[in-house]
């Protein structure tokens, strides 16, 4: 167990709804990640947020965002979704900015129908 | 650009030989490589990671060697055991301080009983 906690484990919606993934990183870790792993594409960085701010931005479409919340807990979000949206779904944390180990959770799988 | 990519895309070694996992980047002012296994159904686990001043770390039955002249990794486990099958990604951070990682496609070890 890898202290870090996503919910939910599987998520299955429409085209064009909004999802919501949550993520709670480890005890002390400051920094979140986000991850998309398709087929096709891989591991995919997104976004990383530390300590309630935007650190880093990846390939992230205009159609998603996300957040840290002050007590350090992340949400992604999925709007106007898309049949090739449908992916896993990882969230990370670490502790400090840059050169740290990052933790992986178990992941979201959406499938967008 | 940026890559990170691997040799092979599965890779099958009889339990309890030493098996290989190769790794090339390109670009040469990564400074930060880490391996991640991934099992079926879970989120990617850390294995070891090794800074661009090293060119040996090793670990409990792993060993990653980098080799920056040709720009190669490897990720070396000693006596494979079954719970060693797994997809392995070897994954680059590009310079401290930008904490985006960017993933390899994997390999697919298969330990044969």
């Amino acid at each position: 167990d890898s202290g870090v906690t996503q919910t939910p484990k599987h998520l299955i919606t429409a085209t064009g709804q909004r999802v919501t993934l949550r993520c709670s990183p480890r005890s002390g870790d400051l920094s979140v990640y986000w991850y998309q792993q398709s087929l096709d594409q891989g591991l995919q960085f997104l976004i990383q947020y530390y300590n309630g701010e935007e650190r880093a931005k990846g390939n992230i479409l205009e159609r998603f965002s996300a957040q840290q919340f002050p007590d350090l807990h992340s949400e992604l979000n999925l709007s106007s979704l898309e049949l090739g949206d449908s992916a896993l779904y990882f969230c990370a944390s670490s502790v400090g900015v840059g050169g740290d180990i990052q933790y992986f959770g178990a992941g979201t799988r959406l499938s967008v129908l | 650009g940026e890559s990170v990519g691997l040799h092979l895309p599965t890779l099958s070694v009889q339990e309890g030989d030493n098996s290989i996992i190769n790794c090339a980047y390109s670009n040469s002012a990564s400074d930060y490589f880490i391996w991640y296994k991934q099992e079926s159904g879970k989120g990617p686990q850390f294995i070891i990671d090794i800074r661009s001043n090293m060119d040996k770390r090793q670990g409990q039955r792993v060993t990653v060697l980098l080799n920056k002249t040709v720009k190669h990794l490897s990720l070396q486990i000693a006596a494979t055991q079954p719970g060693d099958s797994a997809v392995y990604f070897c994954a680059e951070n590009l310079e401290f301080g930008n904490e985006k990682l960017t993933f390899g496609t994997g390999t697919r070890l298969t330990i044969i009983p």
